[in-house]
């Protein structure tokens, strides 16, 4: 879905170096999220805000930081990259209790 | 561990044929259950979803079966189409606070439609 937007689409990096993905929306949501797709696992989620005052730890969320810089920006972070953070990453919004949740493209990440 | 159980975790049918993905659960504070399709390269999309008030809803050629004492649903694909090839994802939500409700998704069916 073009309204939520993810950088980069691909990216390879190095055990121990520190990674940002981004997320943006023009959908006007205040509910935001980041999943991690593997296989077989589905998606399992990461972080989510309902707001940008409002962080909150999904299931999986060591290794990992985030940050709602504005309503429509949701960035997630891995300060110290190792492999098993290989994965493609999906950032969701919603604008309401029972969704849809719109996802973005992804983002496949390799750590080497 | 898995809240949420999804079988097969891949499939071939015919087209013409009809696809059957199955789903189970535990939590039953879970209050609303969608399926997400998914194809290559892309992020997933709502499909249909179901409340658990409801015995069966269908759109389509899709349809949920929701059974909420066996805390079990799932989705037929009937006359499956080369187009339907994807993968399908089972999800169920509920609510963590006033604010909002987290998604918990199923591993995922890989469907593969013959011509």
């Amino acid at each position: 879905d073009a309204d939520v937007t993810q950088t980069p689409r691909n990216r390879i990096t190095k055990t121990g170096k520190r990674i940002m993905l981004e997320c943006s929306q023009t959908k006007g949501h205040d509910r935001m999220y980041w999943y991690r797709q593997d296989p077989g696992l589905g998606l399992r989620l990461i972080y989510y805000s309902f707001d940008v005052k409002d962080i909150n730890k999904g299931e999986i969320s060591d290794g990992y930081s985030v940050s709602r810089q504005a309503q429509a920006k949701f960035s997630l972070s891995l300060e110290s990259a190792i492999p098993n953070q290989t994965a493609l990453y999906f950032c969701a919004t919603s604008d309401t209790n029972v969704g849809p949740w719109y996802f973005g493209p992804g983002t496949r990440l390799t750590v080497l | 561990q898995q809240q949420v159980k999804q079988s097969p975790q891949s499939l071939i049918v015919q087209k013409g044929g009809i696809s059957i993905i199955n789903c189970a659960y535990e939590n039953t504070a879970f209050d609303y259950f969608p399926w997400y399709q998914q194809f290559p390269g892309k992020g997933p999309a709502l499909l249909i979803a179901i409340r658990p008030d409801v015995s069966e809803k269908k759109e389509g050629r899709f349809t949920i079966s929701f059974n909420k004492s066996a805390k079990q649903f799932s989705l037929h694909i009937m006359d499956s189409q080369p187009g339907d090839s994807a993968t399908y994802f089972c999800a169920a939500s509920m609510v963590i606070k006033a604010a909002g409700n987290k998604l918990t998704f199923g591993g995922g069916t890989r469907v593969l439609v013959k011509p």
